[in-house]
């Protein structure tokens, strides 16, 4: 089964909404990652968020992490078109020895 | 900085055929990995690299996927013979350490097997 799970699948909003993605996991985890996927690129890593945080910035991005619910949210501010994209988190599991397990990511469309 | 470089970007091949894609992670990083991506999926790992040892091959097809680190440094992956299934984009990642690190990623090698 899925380690990271995304939610929603698809997203559209307006230049300048906020856009908000969740990520859902089922084991315990040492950190909890949110990388980027343009079309056709590769993977640019986000942030990265340690199970004793609850809550990152970086920019217009905020990661909230709830280790009770297992779950996770990535928030982007004030969007703008270049942030049209699939989002992934990753988790990195103290049963999985040192691979990082991806979910099936979020595709993040906004129209200028 | 340079990045994770992978070649070739594209690759066409007909089923039954083998095909190779060759990776140089960023200098200095202990560890490589291979990751294989489905259209509309996240990546999944195919195999780890820590210096030139395998650290994880557990998802890698052994019966037809093949990947190597001569000297720790660059690494190539092979298929062979490739199925319709293996159509995907195949992503190489390189971090300093391995231990649940950030990965920097390559643009990645899409394959089509027809």
């Amino acid at each position: 089964s899925q380690q990271g799970e995304e939610d929603p699948q698809a997203l559209s909003i307006q230049e300048g909404e906020n856009a908000t993605m969740n990520c859902s996991y089922k084991t315990s985890i040492n950190n909890l990652q949110w990388y980027r996927q343009n079309s056709g690129r590769g993977l640019v890593h986000l942030i990265l968020i340690r199970s004793n945080e609850r809550e990152k910035h970086s920019g217009r991005l905020r990661v909230t992490l709830d280790t009770s619910k297992k779950s996770s949210s990535l928030l982007i501010t004030a969007s703008r078109a270049a942030d049209t994209a699939s989002y992934f988190c990753a988790t990195h599991s103290r049963t999985s020895g040192s691979r990082l397990t991806f979910g099936e990511g979020t595709q993040l469309t906004v129209n200028p | 900085e340079a990045g994770v470089a992978q070649s070739p970007r594209y690759k066409i091949i007909e089923k039954r055929q083998s095909v190779a894609f060759w990776c140089n992670p960023i200098s200095g990083h202990a560890t490589l990995y291979w990751y294989q991506q489905i259209l509309g999926q996240g990546p999944k790992l195919l195999i780890q690299f820590q210096n030139n040892g395998v650290v994880d091959d557990s998802q890698l097809p052994k019966d037809r996927f093949s990947a190597e680190r001569l000297k720790g440094v660059d690494s190539t992956l092979k298929i062979q013979p490739a199925k319709l299934e293996d159509s995907a984009v195949y992503l190489c990642a390189s971090s300093s350490s391995g231990i649940g690190d950030i990965q920097y990623f390559g643009a990645g090698t899409r394959l089509s097997v027809l």
